[in-house]
This record gives structure tokens, C-alpha cells and sequence, in this order.
């Protein structure tokens, strides 16, 4: 079946404690991008990668770090997690950037720092 | 710059009832895509529609329809006789040719369906 998964789905930690957040898909997709949603506020690209060894800042980029190593995995990291990354995560992929592919959303994950 | 406006915060129906869930854009490029996203309590994003600037006909799926009209920058959704499974946040958004790496999202409508 092909899907985006996320890992984990809920996380409570605390501020300061590393952490990442996995995303896989198994689509084969070049394209990935991860958005955070907060009430109020839709949702907002933090980061996107258009291939291997290829990623970029979105809109609210500040916190947060990712890695594309294998064309299937774009985990982001919290290097140092603070309250106000209190989030909706979802992971997103799709077969190359642009308007002409269908982006396949991940369950997404509900992070909360203490 | 692109923008996506969804002017209804929250909407509260009773079932049976036709609800209209208003988005307007905005955008520079001529060549763009549409969409419409639910995300139910369960918190998932449920894909419902993509429609690209080109193609103006208003669509029809089951209880749901969409009117896009480019003349006032609108793409609004229909459900009608709405059922209480309808319950959810709604999202529309817009990805445009030029830029193409990020859905922009309008904050979302939450639709309340009673019975």
C-alpha cells in the first residue's frame, strides 16, 4: 500500500530534550516537506527536500533541522525543543516539486514540550 | 504573493442542511492547482479535490460540489444535506507553478454537524 508514515505519533518530552521525528514513504517520491499546524493558523511548510542530499527552509524553518539521506526517509529534528513547538506535525511527499503531483500526507504526529 | 483566505472560522449546522465553505485566493501566477483537504477529529488530512487554474467547471462528487471562479478569485465547497460524519476542519489550499514547493494553506474552517 503506498503511504507516508510517521513516527511516533504522540510525544510528550520536555524543553531541551532532542528529538526526531521520522518520516517515510514508500512511493519512491522525489519531493518531501514537512509542515506544522496550529489552531488558527493552518498549516505552514517548516522544511522541504526535492531529492537526496537536497533540502531547503520553508516558512517557519527556525528550531528545527532535517536530513535526506535515502530518497525514502526525511526525518526533522528538534535540536533543542521549546514549548512553542507544541505541534501537528505531517510529513508530505509527492513524485517532484511542483503543482502537477499530489502531495501524500502523512498521519501526522502531535508533539508537546513541557 | 499567494495567500489563501477561508473568512469562516466556525460553522454550525443541523444535518439535512446545505453548507457553503467559502475560500479565496490570491496569487500572481496563472498556472496553479487548488485543493481541498479534510482533517476529521482523528486528525488526518483526507484529500477531496485538486483543481487546476485552467479548468473553470464547477465539479460534482456525491453530496460534495466546488465552484471555482478565477473572475473573484474563488474556489468555494458545497456539502450538500450534510450528515454529522461531516463533522471536521476543512482546509483549501493553492500550490503555484512557479514557486511549486509548498501548499499554502487558508487557517481552516471547522464545520459542526448536529443531529
Amino acid at each position: 500500500e503506498a503511504q507516508v508514515t510517521q513516527n511516533p505519533r504522540y510525544l510528550i518530552t520536555v524543553t531541551g530534550k532532542k528529538l526526531t521525528v521520522t518520516c517515510s514513504q514508500n512511493m519512491n517520491h522525489e519531493y518531501m516537506s514537512w509542515y506544522r499546524q496550529d489552531p488558527g493558523l493552518g498549516l505552514r511548510q517548516i522544511y522541504y527536500s526535492m531529492n537526496v542530499e537536497v533540502t531547503d527552509k520553508g516558512d517557519v524553518p527556525e528550531g528545527y533541522k532535517v536530513s535526506r539521506k535515502e530518497k525514502r526517509n526525511f526525518p526533522l529534528i528538534l535540536e533543542s525543543p521549546s514549548p512553542n513547538q507544541t505541534s501537528l506535525y505531517f510529513c508530505a511527499s509527492s513524485l517532484s516539486r511542483g503543482l502537477y503531483n499530489e502531495q501524500f500526507f502523512g498521519p501526522g504526529t502531535r508533539l508537546t514540550v513541557l | 504573493a499567494q495567500k489563501v483566505t477561508q473568512a469562516q472560522t466556525e460553522i454550525s449546522v443541523v444535518e439535512k442542511e446545505d453548507v457553503t465553505l467559502d475560500c479565496v485566493y490570491e496569487t500572481r501566477d496563472t498556472t496553479y492547482y487548488l485543493f481541498w483537504y479534510k482533517q476529521p477529529p482523528s486528525g488526518e488530512l483526507v484529500f477531496l479535490i485538486r483543481r487546476n487554474s485552467f479548468d473553470e467547471q464547477n465539479e460534482i462528487s456525491g453530496r460534495y460540489s466546488w465552484n471555482f471562479q478565477k473572475s473573484t478569485s474563488s474556489f468555494n465547497f458545497t456539502i450538500t444535506a450534510s450528515q454529522v460524519v461531516d463533522s471536521a476542519v476543512y482546509f483549501c489550499a493553492l500550490i503555484e507553478n512557479q514557486a511549486g514547493t509548498a501548499l499554502i494553506f487558508g487557517k481552516g474552517t471547522t464545520l459542526s454537524v448536529s443531529s
